[in-house]
């Protein structure tokens, strides 16, 4: 079965890159997503990549995938304060019609 | 374009008591799905309804139930409610829940039973 894992938190200095790590152990094709939570409010979706792809960049975002080892990390570039808040890594196998499977998490704090 | 949009916002009830949450999705999609986000179990998946069919279910008990009507608006209902069903519910739309498919999530519900 699915199953996705990140680490809980992550604190960064306002202007430096967090990298967020997510694993996933589906192995078939798969989409992979990251999403952002701020504090009272929905899931807002930032990008996604499909499993035959390795990069993709989106303004400061870039998201690393390696398949080998069923490892998605999401790079911010020049990380400010906005960008505190919660982000979710999920997939959706082929074998799953439209349904997310999430992972727990990782806040991230931004210091000024 | 409005956006996904989730009626009440906040919700008290009572031990035994049912609720109704609804979802209105985004112009033209037809896909409405709902997840129950809690602190200890995280986001997990309800159920899917797609012109008016429920196309996929989670593991959840029978107490929740779904709908969705011709306009694509979806409600969920929660019948005798426990105090582990307190959690936030989301609901998310898509042009038609085709896989991959950019899913669009609502500010959500958040219930609370006491």
């Amino acid at each position: 079965g699915e199953d996705v894992e990140q680490s809980l938190f992550l604190s960064v200095r306002e202007g430096d890159s967090s990298v967020i790590n997510c694993t996933y152990t589906d192995s078939s094709s798969t989409y992979l997503y990251w999403y952002k939570q701020e504090p009272g409010a929905g899931l807002q979706l930032l990008t996604y990549i499909f499993s035959n792809m390795d990069m993709k960049q989106d303004q400061r975002l870039t998201v690393l995938l390696n398949k080998k080892d069923k490892h998605l990390s999401l790079r911010i570039a020049d990380t400010q304060t906005g960008d505190s808040a919660i982000y979710f890594c999920a997939e959706i196998a082929n074998n799953a019609g439209n349904m997310l499977t999430f992972g727990g998490g990782t806040r991230l704090m931004v210091k000024p | 374009k409005a956006g996904v949009t989730q009626t009440p916002r906040y919700l008290i009830k009572t031990r035994g008591q049912q609720v109704t949450l609804s979802c209105s999705p985004i112009s033209g999609h037809r896909s409405v799905s709902w997840y129950q986000q809690t602190p200890g179990q995280g986001l997990q998946f309800l159920f899917e309804y797609f012109s008016e069919t429920q196309r996929n279910k989670g593991n959840f008990p029978g107490r929740f139930s779904g709908r969705q009507f011709s306009n694509s608006r979806s409600e969920m209902n929660v019948s005798t409610l426990e105090l582990g069903d307190s959690a936030l519910y989301l609901c998310a739309s898509s042009l038609d829940g085709g896989w991959g498919q950019t899913q669009y999530f609502g500010p959500g519900t958040r219930l609370l039973v006491l």
